[in-house]
């Protein structure tokens, strides 16, 4: 059974850099079947997907947050990170790491728990 | 962008009842679409792929419908464990990955 944990700060002060990681366990990132995705969430809103890659080179951000994300991993620890820059109040939210298949099912099979980040001085 | 329009955005339903929720695409995604339940306090599971294919170990009260723009989620006898929120998920263009807005279900 696929296992994602995200971990992290739960707290940023506004203007900071957001870190997170997102241990994998039961498949392995260096797999090319599936990519790896960051989503959010803020409190009682809907999903905001921000980013996927596999390992293959693929690497896509939202477009409203590509400014300020970068997404990147660690295969020989399988884990991978997110880090959002510029951290303001409407960066709260939950935030997932997910698997996901390829275009065009693109089906997200396997998620974290998901972490609350609240921006806050 | 393709942009994902779900109503109702909210919805309040008795057991036994059948729900449907619509999911609209701003452009034609043939049956690139899935939808997702998400219970409180928890990560979103998937139901259903290609607009009407369920995934492995949902109920077959649920079932999913539609092509190009208009999609359903139909639940036949809803039940209390169904009380969540639901999302679908366009996969035709990409990026963005999109998400409706989402429905909130209520018993």
């Amino acid at each position: 059974q696929v296992q994602l944990l995200e971990s992290g700060p739960g707290l940023v002060k506004p203007s900071e850099t957001l870190s997170l990681n997102c241990s994998v366990f039961g498949d392995s990132l260096s797999a090319e079947t599936y990519f790896w995705a960051w989503i959010r969430q803020p409190p009682g809103k809907g999903l905001e997907w921000i980013g996927s890659f596999d390992n293959t080179g693929n690497l896509q951000y939202n477009p409203s947050l590509k400014r300020r994300v970068t997404i990147s991993a660690d295969t020989s620890k399988n884990v991978f990170f997110l880090k959002i820059t510029s951290m303001t109040a409407t960066d709260t939210a939950v935030y997932y790491c997910a698997r996901h298949n390829p275009p065009p099912t693109l089906t997200f099979d396997f998620w974290g728990q998901g972490t609350l980040v609240t921006v806050s001085s | 962008d393709i942009q994902m329009t779900q109503s109702p955005s909210s919805l309040s339903a008795s057991v036994g009842d059948r729900v449907i929720i619509t999911c609209r695409a701003s452009q034609t995604i043939k049956k690139y679409l899935n939808w997702y339940q998400q219970k409180p306090g928890e990560a979103p599971k998937l139901l259903i792929y290609g607009a009407s294919t369920l995934h492995s170990g949902v109920p077959s009260r649920f079932s999913g419908s539609g092509s190009g723009t208009e999609f359903t989620l139909t639940i036949s006898g809803l039940q209390p464990e169904d009380i969540a929120s639901y999302y679908c998920q366009q996969t035709s263009i990409t990026p963005p990955i999109a998400f409706g807005q989402g429905t909130r279900l209520d018993i």
